[in-house]
């Protein structure tokens, strides 16, 4: 079976500050896939990025980065001078290679308040 | 450009009715998933659908029934609504092999609200 946990319920920080959202995962499978979703208020699910486990390149997207660290099973999506817009819940997930398909096991999520 | 479609947005059921979530996508996926979202647990999966006329079930499929007659559609079904069934619903599309590079398409939602 698939875990994963995002320690953080809730972060609040001040505008252009950096934050670092944690993902932790557990599975006993060698080939998975990672993602994070972003959810704003309005609702909606909206696809950040994947990286599969053969994959531990980080990569930065703008404002955004990830560090994804097999030794220590994490997945790390850092916010750099983060923005009003930012606030949303973010979503880390999993899924397998076995399943085919995207079977995702999500974490609990965090919500983050960007604060002007 | 519609992707996957959800309907209704919004719903309030009495305690024992039943209600029909329809789910639609025009990206011809293989794989249809139906999501629950419920706070501080992130989302979990109901049952999901790896091609017309399949259906099998997620991590949370009691109380819920689903069918996929056509590809592009998947509804999920709640029998005898129940409080404990207050949730958002999302479903979700993607294709069969993950490698080729794709992830899950979400909807917008539909939230449950039974009373």
């Amino acid at each position: 079976a698939q875990k994963v946990t995002q320690a953080q319920t809730e972060i609040s920080v001040v505008e252009k500050e950096d934050v670092t959202l944690d993902c932790v995962y557990e599975t006993r499978d060698t080939t998975y896939y990672l993602f994070w979703y972003k959810q704003p208020p309005s609702g909606e699910l909206v696809f950040l990025i994947r990286r599969n486990s053969f994959d531990e390149q980080n990569e930065i997207s703008g404002r955004y980065s990830w560090n994804f660290q097999k030794s220590t099973s994490s997945f790390n999506f850092t916010i750099t001078a983060s923005q009003v817009v930012d606030s949303a819940v973010y979503f880390c997930a999993l899924t397998v290679a076995e399943t085919s398909g995207s079977r995702l096991t999500f974490g609990e999520g965090t919500q983050l308040t960007v604060n002007p | 450009n519609a992707g996957v479609t959800q309907t209704p947005k919004f719903r309030v059921l009495k305690t024992g009715q039943s209600m029909t979530l329809l789910c639609a996508q025009d990206m011809n996926h293989e794989y249809m998933y139906w999501y629950r979202q419920d706070p501080g647990m992130g989302l979990r999966l109901i049952h999901y659908s790896v091609g017309e006329g399949t259906t099998a079930k997620g991590e949370v499929p009691d109380g819920y029934n689903v069918s996929r007659l056509k590809k592009q559609n998947f509804l999920l079904g709640l029998e005898s609504a129940a409080p404990s069934q207050t949730s958002v619903y999302f479903c979700a599309s993607s294709f069969w092999l993950i490698r080729a590079g794709t992830e899950a398409f979400f909807g917008q939602g539909t939230r449950l609200t039974v009373v």
